[in-house]
């Protein structure tokens, strides 16, 4: 099974700011094969990024996603007031299918 | 516009059965995997398992292997996840949406169990 950890557990920022998200896989994700999530309280999580660094439909290009093998970052070059949330990453090309545990980025 | 529509909020006492029930439409709902994923209070997702309901193919992740059954019924365009003897650790929220081994563009509103004595 493919551990994902993220980091930092929390991430306090100001709106305008910017945010740098990590994700760490324990093996290569050799097909970059790697999603990004975000959430809001009482919500389903919401698709952003897939493919390592494709937006979903009607996701801003504030947001943006890059990194191979094992890191994979999520960056959101100017945090809106509606980015205050949790994040997730998931691999998806190896069974099963995993979630890294969360970065929530809120107000500082 | 594809959507999935999850059945209600749940309460049970442990030991008790339940199967809770993900509706799709706008979409052929026998040429898309479905996924279950849990959340428990407070704490990140986690991917439960998959079933194909053009052919009922059903895969599990370790963690929730012969803890849970994942099942459909094409005929209905629904999926469903049943547990046969629910413990306190089971009160989550759970969430379906739509994909296998690919990224989960639609997802349920989440249906809450709470198991409690």
């Amino acid at each position: 099974e493919i551990v994902l950890t993220q980091s930092p557990g929390t991430l306090s920022l100001s709106p305008g700011e910017r945010a740098t998200l990590s994700c760490r896989a324990s093996q290569s994700l050799s097909n970059s094969f790697l999603a990004w999530y975000q959430q809001k309280p009482g919500q389903a999580p919401r698709l952003l990024i897939y493919g390592t660094s494709t937006r979903a439909t009607g996701i801003p290009d504030r947001f943006s996603g890059s990194g191979s093998g094992t890191d994979f970052t999520l960056t959101i070059s100017r945090l809106e007031p509606e980015d205050f949330a949790v994040y997730y990453c998931q691999q998806y090309g190896s069974s099963p299918l995993t979630f890294g545990g969360g970065t929530e980025v809120e107000i500082k | 516009e594809v959507q999935l529509v999850q059945s209600g909020a749940e309460v049970k006492k442990p030991g008790e059965s339940l199967k809770i029930s993900c509706k799709g439409s706008g979409y052929s709902f026998t040429s898309y995997w479905i996924a279950w994923v849990r959340q428990m209070p407070g704490k990140g997702l986690e991917w439960m398992g998959i079933i194909y309901p053009g052919d009922s193919d059903t895969r599990y992740s370790p963690s929730f292997q012969g803890r849970v059954t994942i099942s459909a019924d094409k005929s209905i365009s629904t999926a469903y996840l049943q547990w046969t003897s629910l413990k306190a650790s089971d009160s989550a929220t759970y969430y379906c949406a739509r994909g296998g081994r690919e990224p989960l563009r639609y997802w349920g509103q989440g249906a809450l169990v709470t198991v409690s004595s």
